[in-house]
């Protein structure tokens, strides 16, 4: 069965330090969205992206996170500087379809900022 | 905009007992409407969905779930709960379009031998 591949898995990093994550979505699949979940929370969407371009990114903070799908395939998420609030899971998900279709998730990154 | 209430943030059961996860949707017109497991450190994993088709929806595990538009309401249900089923479970909206989904804040369920 075809998986949505994240990796690292587990980082954890120093406040005010980079840290970056990278995921590839199922193929085909032109919809790739990136959630974050702190911890008892349900996952709250980052930035949405059509093939390579962002179709939603009104709930990522611009100040330290970017997100970029150039080839319209495999994405990547950066925050630069890294916050002790920005602990959580960062989720990555694609789609194939509009409205009825669901998601297949990853496995997520879990970071920790200490 | 379209959202979900999950009600309870802690469900607790006998194995064997029935499993009850409540959700409630607003929406302005007739939604599609997911639930979602997570295990520990992992992804979320599509238990089932709603797209009209049919009001009593059934899934992996021998879950299931019944859409009341009359209730705004979607809730999954489990006749018998086995230890494997404690995890974390999340409802989830999604309107038409490119839409994208919506999550409640999640049920976490415990089953107790």
């Amino acid at each position: 069965e075809a998986e949505v591949a994240q990796s690292p898995r587990y980082k954890i990093t120093e406040k005010s330090q980079a840290v970056a994550f990278w995921c590839d979505p199922i193929s085909g699949h032109a919809t790739l969205y990136w959630y974050r979940q702190i911890l008892g929370q349900g996952p709250e969407l980052l930035v949405q992206f059509q093939d390579e371009s962002v179709v939603d990114d009104s709930q990522l903070p611009k100040d330290r996170f970017s997100a970029e799908r150039l080839k319209g395939v495999d994405s990547t998420l950066k925050i630069q500087p890294a916050e002790l609030g920005d602990s959580a899971m960062y989720l990555c998900a694609s789609s194939f379809g509009q409205g009825a279709s669901g998601y297949t998730f990853g496995s997520g990154t879990r970071l920790t900022v200490v | 905009a379209q959202s979900v209430t999950q009600l309870g943030s802690h469900v607790s059961v006998s194995e064997g007992a029935l499993v009850l996860l409540r959700c409630n949707y607003s929406s302005s017109v007739p939604p599609y409407l997911f639930w979602y497991v997570q295990y520990p450190n992992q992804g979320l994993q599509l238990l089932l969905k709603y797209t009209s088709a049919a009001t009593l929806v059934k899934g992996i595990n021998g879950f299931e779930a019944e859409f009341k538009k009359s209730e705004t309401s979607f809730h999954l249900t489990k006749p018998s709960a086995h230890m494997s089923d404690a995890a974390e479970y999340f409802c989830a909206v999604r309107g038409s379009g490119n839409t994208p989904l919506v999550f409640g804040k999640g049920t976490r369920l415990s089953v107790i031998a």
